[in-house]
């Protein structure tokens, strides 16, 4: 099956700090989307891309889909507590979404 | 804000016993999915539903696996035989309309439920 490469694995970051991580396939996606997901809970959509080079903000998110189709990159600028959790990326294909090992952001006062 | 809910929250069953996840979608949605994350690991597709039917299904859905959509509102996983390495959380997600290229372009937003923390025993 596809397979996504999700990068970093975890980030340690002080509060307002900027953030950004990202995500590559060997594999064109049609659609590229960002999730975050909190303990024990559902991953809830940030921000979903459909054009190659887009670049959709929301909020203090910011993500691109990129050109070749085969990655994406979500930032996160002036960090917040709330923040923490652990972001996937997810590419949306012929298999339903593949999604990405997860980006654990974790905050430090 | 709609929202996918699933019940229960937490299964606990036994090796061998059957089971059904049930989750309720977003009332105007057309598709609705499900997915497992082994704990600590990536959410997995499992499964695609759209006009009562399979649209797609992963290697994962395998002959214990069954979809059903009951009723006007429910959506539900059946695991026939539960073995041990089923043991996972399972999320139910909904999507509207299909948008973009026909054909081609054809996941969309998915939005999912807070999901059924399955223990097999």
């Amino acid at each position: 099956g596809q397979q996504l490469n999700q990068s970093p694995q975890s980030m340690f970051i002080q509060e307002g700090e900027d953030v950004s991580m990202n995500c590559t396939s060997s594999s064109i996606f049609n659609t590229w989307l960002w999730y975050k997901q909190d303990p024990g809970e559902g991953p809830v959509l940030l921000i979903a891309l459909y054009k190659a080079g887009e670049l959709t903000s929301n909020g203090r998110l910011t993500a691109q889909f990129g050109i070749t189709r085969k990655d994406s990159f979500l930032n996160i600028s002036a960090s917040i507590p709330s923040d923490v959790g652990i972001y996937f990326c997810a590419g949306g294909g012929a298999d339903g979404l593949t999604f990405g090992k997860g980006t654990h952001l974790i905050i430090q006062p | 804000e709609p929202e996918v809910t699933q019940t229960p929250s937490h299964q606990v069953t036994q090796m061998g016993q059957e089971v059904i996840l049930r989750c309720v979608p977003i009332s105007n949605h057309l598709y609705f999915y499900w997915y497992r994350q082994i704990l600590g690991q990536k959410v997995e597709f499992l499964v695609s539903f759209y006009n009562n039917e399979i649209s797609e299904k992963s290697e994962i859905f395998d002959d214990q696996f069954s979809v059903e959509r009951p009723d006007g509102s429910n959506f539900t996983l059946k695991i026939r035989s539960t073995k041990l390495e089923d043991s996972a959380m399972y999320f139910c997600a909904s999507s509207d309309t299909r948008k973009g290229r026909p054909a081609v372009d054809y996941y969309y937003e998915q939005y999912f439920g807070p999901g059924t923390r399955l223990t097999v025993t």
